[in-house]
């Protein structure tokens, strides 16, 4: 495996259900990022890791809970959603923040569907 | 605060014409980055290009090039002899010296037809 992966890439899930996104990376970068991308939306960020340490969280509501147990893996956790929460939820990694030159690089997506 | 604008929502343009895509950002840092990246259907946003503040040379790699200008305060992206799998949405994306944090733009269609 190469790049950024993600599974699953497609998940419909109601709204009781708990489920979780895995993220993984191939690149030996030690930063990990979740964002929602949602119709007609910009790209948001939801969560930022550095060395396993979560050091952004962009006002997420607590039904969607991140992971990072270590540079290679990140998962973001979900219970209770709500159908708004349907989207294309993007993992990417990099180089740590603060690092002088670093491009994000992005995996596939999880397209998410809540009924 | 810092904005990035991508004020062309769709273009469309037949195989072989050149198509430029426009990025207008805002921001009060004097070091920065600027970003380019493609998402084809499939859904993964490809890494083009990345541009700092402080090196205004413009930028080809192949058929795509860059043109960034402090002046005006753009980054626009022009596409030479375009192709069918040209066709994605591109982002215009900034980022400001040691933060995380990338300010996307809403994206540019670009469909190229045959």
């Amino acid at each position: 495996e190469t790049g950024v992966t993600q599974t699953p890439r497609h998940l419909v899930m109601g709204m009781t259900n708990k489920k979780s996104l895995k993220c993984e990376q191939h690149l030996g970068h030690n930063a990990m990022y979740w964002y929602k991308q949602s119709a007609k939306k910009p790209l948001e960020l939801m969560f930022v890791y550095s060395l396993e340490e979560r050091v952004e969280n962009n006002s997420v509501p607590s039904r969607f809970s991140p992971e990072c147990p270590n540079s290679s893996h990140l998962f973001l956790h979900l219970h209770t959603l709500q159908p708004e929460d349907s989207a294309l939820y993007l993992c990417a990694s990099s180089q740590a923040p603060g690092t002088a030159f670093y491009e994000q690089y992005f995996g596939p997506g999880t397209r998410l569907t809540v009924t | 605060a810092q904005k990035v604008t991508q004020a062309q929502t769709e273009i469309s343009v037949v195989e072989k014409e050149d198509v430029t895509l426009d990025c207008v950002y805002e921001t009060r840092d004097t070091t920065y980055y600027l970003f380019w990246y493609k998402q084809p259907p499939s859904g993964e946003l490809v890494f083009l290009i990345r541009r700092n503040s402080f090196d205004e040379q413009n930028e080809i790699s192949g058929r795509y090039s860059w043109n960034f200008q402090k002046s005006t305060s753009s980054f626009n992206f022009t596409i030479t002899a375009s192709q069918v799998v040209d066709s994605a949405v591109y982002f215009c994306a900034l980022r400001n010296s040691g933060y995380s944090t990338l300010t996307f733009g809403k994206g540019t269609m670009l469909l190229v037809s045959p």
